[in-house]
């Protein structure tokens, strides 16, 4: 039962151009979507959400944009560093301290 | 900058033993949840955890799980009699009130556990 999904497994940018992350999903009791940094032994990071009444949130170098009708989210992370190489998780939850249910994850490297 | 933590950072056990994982949650928050990763798959809801007792959990949460607050800092997860597919990492989280409500979630580095 994957609600939420990313597509690709991984992603390669160069230093200093635009990554973009994907992610779909199934649900539509979500009202809330995250994404979440992971980094090797590490545990995830909050990086940016936006609620389902926007469509878009920045923060810095990282803006989320989210199209209800087609289910769709991504994540725009410009310009991009090495440090942000890192796996990527997709999140939705319903609000409320409901579960928050996740993708599986696009790993991306930014080469310099 | 407070965290969350967690140990034992790695655990191998025997298949049917039991297992404890513990983890000490950020001091003001009141809500805990327990996630798993296996190996290459995606970060899978186990149980979340408020005022002392289960508010929500998954499928995968079966008898042989149980959860814990056996003092006002730790949050333990107890498997009972462990199985060759309980190898994951274990993430401890917890969250505020307010941040928690949209998502925002606090993890630990994890617990490896490898059942042999």
């Amino acid at each position: 039962d994957q609600q939420v999904k990313q597509n690709s497994p991984s992603l390669s940018v160069q230093e200093g151009r635009i990554s973009i992350l994907n992610c779909d999903y199934t649900n539509s009791m979500f009202d809330y979507f995250l994404w979440y940094k992971k980094y090797p032994a590490e545990g995830p990071t909050f990086l940016i959400s936006i609620s389902s009444i926007k469509d878009k949130n920045e923060d810095g170098r990282f803006t989320v944009f989210l199209n209800k009708s087609a289910k769709h989210l991504s994540l725009h992370i410009v310009p991009s560093q090495p440090g942000d190489s890192a796996v990527y998780f997709c999140a939705a939850t319903p609000g409320g301290y409901q579960k928050v249910t996740f993708g599986t994850g696009t790993k991306l490297q930014v080469i310099p | 900058e407070p965290e969350v933590t967690q140990t034992p950072s790695h655990q191998v056990t025997q298949m049917g033993q039991e297992v404890i994982l513990r983890c000490v949650p950020i001091s003001n928050h009141l809500y805990f949840y327990w996630y798993r990763q296996i190996l290459g798959q995606k970060v899978e809801f186990l149980v979340s955890f408020y005022n002392n007792e289960i508010s929500e959990k998954s499928e995968i949460f079966d008898d042989q799980f149980s959860v814990e607050r056996p003092d006002g800092s730790n949050f333990t997860l107890k498997i009972r009699s462990t199985k060759l597919e309980d190898s994951a990492m274990y993430f401890c989280a917890s969250s505020e009130a307010g941040q928690g409500s949209t998502g925002e979630l606090f993890f630990g580095e994890g617990s490896r556990l490898t059942v042999l």
